[in-house]
């Protein structure tokens, strides 16, 4: 069966400190990936995804990056991190059109 | 460009009871798929139910059903017997056929009361 692994569970970082945020899919080859990020109480915003390595597409121009570089790694960075960066990310993974998209458990970032 | 409204921001219910969350979307293609997905205050996100356009027949889930009526682009979650543990945000979301991404709704928090 396929799972979804996604780290670290919680972090605190500086203003202005790097980010790298990574998740892997196991048991699947090819598929979609994804990135959110939620603030409280809200809904679900798409920060980036990728239909293949090395590809990816941003939805929300930012202070936030991605990149593929295995077919089931997926890794959100930052150069110099906002107080507009906290939230909670979350990963997600899809294989086919119309199929739903299954989620990590997330990371909770918070920004001093 | 589709998007899904879910107008109830906020529900609650009696456990054991039976409730009703309620979605709309819009979109101009035929070919699409609808999900409900429940997020708990661990804030995992979990596929409840998934329904295909194509198919008249509501889909169901154990305690979970929708009521997917087509023309009128609703696509409701009803929820038999409330158990305690379905204390969550449901999110209503929309797929375009051989689109890569889910366009969400803004959620219903849902109360399961003792």
């Amino acid at each position: 069966s396929q799972t979804i692994h996604q780290w670290p569970a919680t972090l605190v970082q500086p203003v202005g400190s790097p980010l790298s945020l990574e998740c892997t899919v196991e048991g699947t080859s090819n598929p979609n990936l994804y990135w959110y990020r939620q603030a409280a109480g809200r809904g679900l915003q798409l920060l980036f995804y990728s239909v293949g390595i090395g590809q990816i597409s941003s939805e929300v121009p930012q202070n936030l990056s991605a990149s593929r570089p295995q077919d089931r790694q997926f890794i959100l960075s930052s150069k110099k991190l906002l107080l507009s960066d906290s939230g909670f990310y979350l990963c997600a993974w899809r294989q086919g059109a119309g199929q739903p998209q299954h989620f990590g458990d997330g990371t909770r970032l918070s920004i001093l | 460009a589709q998007t899904v409204t879910q107008s109830q921001p906020e529900m609650s219910v009696q456990e054991a009871e039976t409730v009703t969350l309620s979605c709309t979307y819009d979109t101009s293609e035929s070919n699409y798929y609808l999900f409900w997905y429940k997020q708990p205050p661990s804030r995992q996100m979990i596929l409840v139910i998934r329904q295909e356009a194509y198919k008249q027949q509501n889909a169901t889930e154990n305690r979970f059903s929708v009521n997917f009526q087509k023309a009128a682009k609703s696509f409701s979650l009803k929820i038999s017997d409330s158990q305690l543990g379905d204390t969550a945000m449901y999110f209503c979301a929309f797929s375009q056929g051989g689109s890569e991404k889910l366009v969400f709704g803004k959620g219903t928090k849902l109360t399961v009361n003792p």
